[in-house]
């Protein structure tokens, strides 16, 4: 059973436009969300995160979006340079985090010249 | 600074070695995870510890035993492995609070482990 889902295993954008990267939960105990960029062969490096009493959270760059009633949160990087191609992972933990980070699947995504 | 450290960065064993694989932070972090990673998938809880004690084992063999001899260092030791066991092993650390509640999980750049 697969309580953090990203649907789409890779995404294609233009340098300079916005990258919208989609993560969905079941788990309804979840309380803080995590998103970590991955490069081969390398360990998750954090980029930003959310707790469940808010909805926006905002570094830089990157922007994400928590909305619980639709268990959906996303990741918005405006404006999309060629380092942030990676593989992006979106990560749940429950009651504080001490029982690990549950982890998404991943998304490729590509950022084209 | 986030860093964690791992070693070795490459590790090749065969079915009857004994090995250990070791982590390190000097973040003041009280708690500490061990994760694998199968090529295309994502990472996968094996570990927790709490304050130098084991809160959490997902159900991993016995083949592999962790151990935290101090709130910096993390071992996994590893015993009697199979070919499957070949994967990246992640370590992460992060803050807990008086309540213990977890921060953000900060991770280190992992051990390719290939078992013959």
């Amino acid at each position: 059973d697969q309580q953090v889902k990203q649907n789409s295993p890779s995404l294609s954008v233009q340098e300079g436009r916005i990258s919208i990267l989609n993560c969905d939960y079941t788990n309804s105990m979840f309380d803080y969300f995590l998103w970590y960029k991955k490069y081969p062969a390398e360990g998750p490096t954090f980029l930003i995160s959310i707790s469940s009493i808010k909805d926006k959270n905002e570094d830089g760059r990157f922007t994400v979006f928590l909305n619980k009633s639709a268990k959906h949160l996303s990741l918005h990087i405006v404006p999309s340079q060629p380092g942030d191609s990676a593989v992006y992972f979106c990560a749940a933990s429950a009651g504080g985090g001490a029982d690990g980070l549950t982890f998404g699947k991943g998304t490729h995504l590509i950022i084209q010249p | 600074d986030t860093e964690v450290t791992q070693t070795p960065k490459h590790l090749v064993m065969g079915m009857t070695n004994k090995k250990s694989l070791k982590c390190e932070q000097h973040m003041g972090h009280r708690a500490m995870y061990w994760y694998k990673q199968k090529a295309k998938k994502p990472p996968e809880l094996m570990f927790v510890y709490s304050y130098e004690k084991l809160s959490i084992n997902e159900s991993v063999p016995s083949r592999f035993s962790p151990e935290c001899p101090n709130s910096s260092l993390l071992n996994l030791h590893l015993h009697a492995l199979q070919p499957e066991d070949s994967a990246l092993y992640l370590c992460a650390s992060s803050r807990l609070t008086e309540g213990g509640l977890t921060d953000t999980q900060y991770f280190g750049p992992g051990t390719r482990l290939t078992v013959l």
